[in-house]
């Protein structure tokens, strides 16, 4: 069964907090992405990565950063956490080029986090 | 650049009614892909059907079908015989078909009560 999980479900922060929020898969998938999920704004792509070590911006990458050390770990790192940043974040992956053309992203069960 | 809208913020049905939840979107790709996503208050994304932008019939999983029509760029998902369980947030999504590597693109969502 394909697996994809997060360091936590819920996580409360206080600003200006370096936060770390980890997604790891099994699935040997060689695309993983980190979306934001605001009630009425669906979800936002804050950033992805397609290979270990590489990483692209999404829509809305200000006051985040990502890591990819390892294929089967992506990071995602809030260096000051603010109020605003108060959302739920969830991971995906997918396999990478022709192979997941068709695919459907594999999501994580997400992180409610909560900044104060 | 890809855009999916979802018109209905939230819907209401009868349970074992049928309802359809509308989803337009834009893009500039020959070859694409449309997903449907339900969220239900847990947080997880469930993939629920898929539509490739030259398969020759409406997709159906089930209790689910995808009306699609690609002259007025439309996805709608049909679900059959609502459920009390199928209250949750409903998600349509594309990406272009031509490597995995890309991003789904997200619509903002409709939330679906179903009433009995």
């Amino acid at each position: 069964d394909v697996k994809v999980t997060q360091s936590s479900r819920y996580l409360v922060k206080r600003t200006g907090e370096k936060v770390f929020l980890e997604c790891v898969q099994d699935m040997d998938h060689e695309n993983m992405f980190w979306y934001r999920q605001d009630p009425g704004l669906g979800l936002r792509l804050i950033y992805f990565s397609y290979d270990v070590k590489m990483k692209e911006k999404g829509d809305i990458p200000e006051g985040y950063s990502v890591s990819r050390e390892k294929k089967e770990r992506f990071s995602l790192i809030l260096e000051s956490a603010s109020t605003n940043q108060t959302s739920m974040y969830l991971c995906a992956s997918i396999k990478g080029g022709t192979g997941g053309r068709r695919e459907t992203q594999y999501f994580g069960p997400g992180t409610r986090l909560l900044v104060l | 650049a890809q855009k999916i809208t979802q018109t209905q913020p939230g819907m209401f049905v009868q349970e074992k009614e049928a309802v359809t939840l509308d989803c337009t979107y834009d893009t500039s790709d020959q070859s694409y892909g449309l997903f449907w996503y339900k969220q239900p208050s847990s947080g997880e994304m469930i993939f629920l059907i898929y539509q490739g932008s030259y398969d020759e019939q409406n997709a159906t999983e089930g209790r689910y079908s995808l009306n699609f029509q690609k002259a007025r760029k439309s996805a709608n998902l049909v679900i059959s015989a609502s459920q009390l369980g199928d209250s949750a947030m409903y998600f349509c999504a594309m990406r272009p078909l031509w490597s995995g590597n890309t991003p789904l693109v997200f619509g903002k969502g409709t939330r679906l009560s179903v009433i009995a």
